[in-house]
């Protein structure tokens, strides 16, 4: 198994609060993803980092930030929490971005964001 | 923006029967990608597909890619309780660097006795 973790696994917070969640992987790939999961909707990319301090927007990124200050680590962040963002987040990892071979991308356990 | 549409989206059978899973993209591409994921749990990779006509398989389940068509397809053979689970097939969009992935919505598939 890839080792990626995630943390926290599970978090309640309430409308309008900050809430940042941790990605971190020990396998040095260059390349990090934030998901997010809802029912009906599959997965949907947050944002995602190509390298330290690179990262960009995916598809639903409004009201998320992300950082990268060391490989290891993807911080994704809720400036100001909304009921809408109750979710489940799974962070990926990549070795190569173009899909090389036969890189995939791998998963972490999740975290289950509940938002009141 | 890359569509991916899965087929059906819930999937009920009886353990020993044959079904397949379909997974349509808008654009080209030539990589495909097939997951599971358990209740509560993370999403596991199955089968990676790199190019037209690729066939991949393990034990009851065999993916197949047509390029063309913008079709996958995941089928599964004398089905068994252990495979009940939700099903993703993932695109890669060959526009970007990045190798940026679209997920379609799953296929949540229940075998039963």
């Amino acid at each position: 198994d890839a080792g990626i973790t995630q943390s926290p696994r599970h978090k309640v917070t309430e409308t309008g609060t900050p809430v940042t969640l941790r990605c971190h992987q020990t396998e040095n790939h260059r390349y990090m993803y934030w998901y997010r999961q809802d029912p009906g909707h599959g997965l949907r990319l947050i944002h995602y980092s190509y390298g330290v301090k690179d990262t960009d927007k995916g598809e639903v990124s409004d009201g998320y930030s992300v950082s990268r200050s060391k490989t290891e680590d993807f911080l994704l962040t809720l400036e100001s929490a909304t009921s809408s963002q109750t979710s489940v987040y799974f962070c990926a990892i990549s070795e190569t971005g173009q899909g090389f071979s036969t890189d995939t991308q791998y998963f972490g356990p999740g975290t289950r964001l509940t938002v009141l | 923006e890359l569509k991916v549409e899965q087929n059906p989206l819930f999937l009920s059978m009886q353990e020993g029967k044959n079904y397949t899973i379909y997974c349509n993209y808008s654009t080209t591409s030539d990589r495909l990608y097939w997951y599971r994921q358990d209740p509560g749990k993370s999403l596991e990779s199955l089968f990676v597909l790199l190019s037209n006509g690729a066939v991949k398989q393990e034990g009851r389940l065999m993916a197949s890619l047509d390029t063309k068509a913008r079709l996958s397809t995941l089928h599964i053979t004398a089905a068994v309780h252990d495979l009940s689970a939700t099903y993703f097939c993932a695109v890669e969009d060959r526009g970007s660097t990045l190798g940026r992935l679209y997920f379609g919505r799953g296929t949540q598939l229940t075998v039963w006795p």
